[in-house]
């Protein structure tokens, strides 16, 4: 039962510091979406990509934050120098090709910025 | 006005008991409503998805939706203790793909 895969599941950064994680999507999905959930507050969107495209990106913060979804390999969510605000829940989901599908989500990477 | 508002509970039921929760959105043009159950410290379950107006029934789950009213709803009949958990509605609006959430309603059920 191929989910969708994150990792790493928690991840500790010093401020200034790179954060980077992976997400695999589940076997068959071409859709894949990054939310953010801080503590004590709801999910939010932040980008939604397909294969070597990002399809929006209007959730993103404009600054430190990048992501990619490769033709081969995982999507990667890349954040250049954390800040203790960065710390969070990162969800990726992933659907598959076709308009409003349902979205299935991973175990999500716990980050915390010391 | 927030996008998707959701009462954030907590919603006390008894087992056995149906519970009821509500979700009202501000996106006339949404297409598509989506339950999902997330338990402390671990990630959303997708539980119901819903397009059309009406009624949609899965197992103990029924979602309802009023696009005239801009309402959705999740009834959770013969709740059990292993349904305590925060209830998410999402609106995949008219905009595209990405979902939009409400704050999560808090549900315990009570043996």
């Amino acid at each position: 039962n191929a989910g969708v895969m994150q990792n790493p599941r928690h991840l500790v950064r010093r401020r200034g510091q790179e954060a980077r994680l992976r997400c695999s999507p589940m076997k068959g999905h071409s859709h894949v979406y990054w939310y953010r959930q801080l503590p004590e507050e709801g999910l939010k969107f932040m980008v939604y990509l397909q294969k070597e495209n990002i399809i929006d990106e209007s959730g993103m913060p404009k600054e430190r934050f990048s992501a990619e979804f490769p033709k081969e390999g995982p999507s990667i969510l890349r954040i250049q120098q954390v800040v203790r605000g960065d710390s969070a829940a990162y969800f990726c989901a992933s659907s598959p090709s076709r308009a409003e599908a349902e979205q299935f989500f991973g175990p999500g990477t716990r980050l915390t910025v010391l | 006005q927030k996008e998707v508002e959701q009462n954030s509970g907590p919603l006390s039921v008894p087992e056995g008991a149906i519970a009821s929760l509500n979700c009202t959105y501000s996106d006339r043009g949404s297409q598509s409503f989506f339950w999902y159950r997330q338990y402390s410290g671990k990630s959303p379950e997708l539980i119901m998805f819903i397009y059309s107006n009406g009624d949609k029934e899965d197992g103990r789950f029924t979602a309802q939706l009023n696009k005239a009213s801009q309402y959705v709803s999740l009834l959770i009949r013969d709740s059990q203790p292993s349904d305590s958990a925060t209830y998410l509605c999402a609106v995949n609006g008219a905009a595209g793909n990405k979902l939009t959430f409400g704050g999560g309603t808090r549900v315990l059920v009570k043996p």
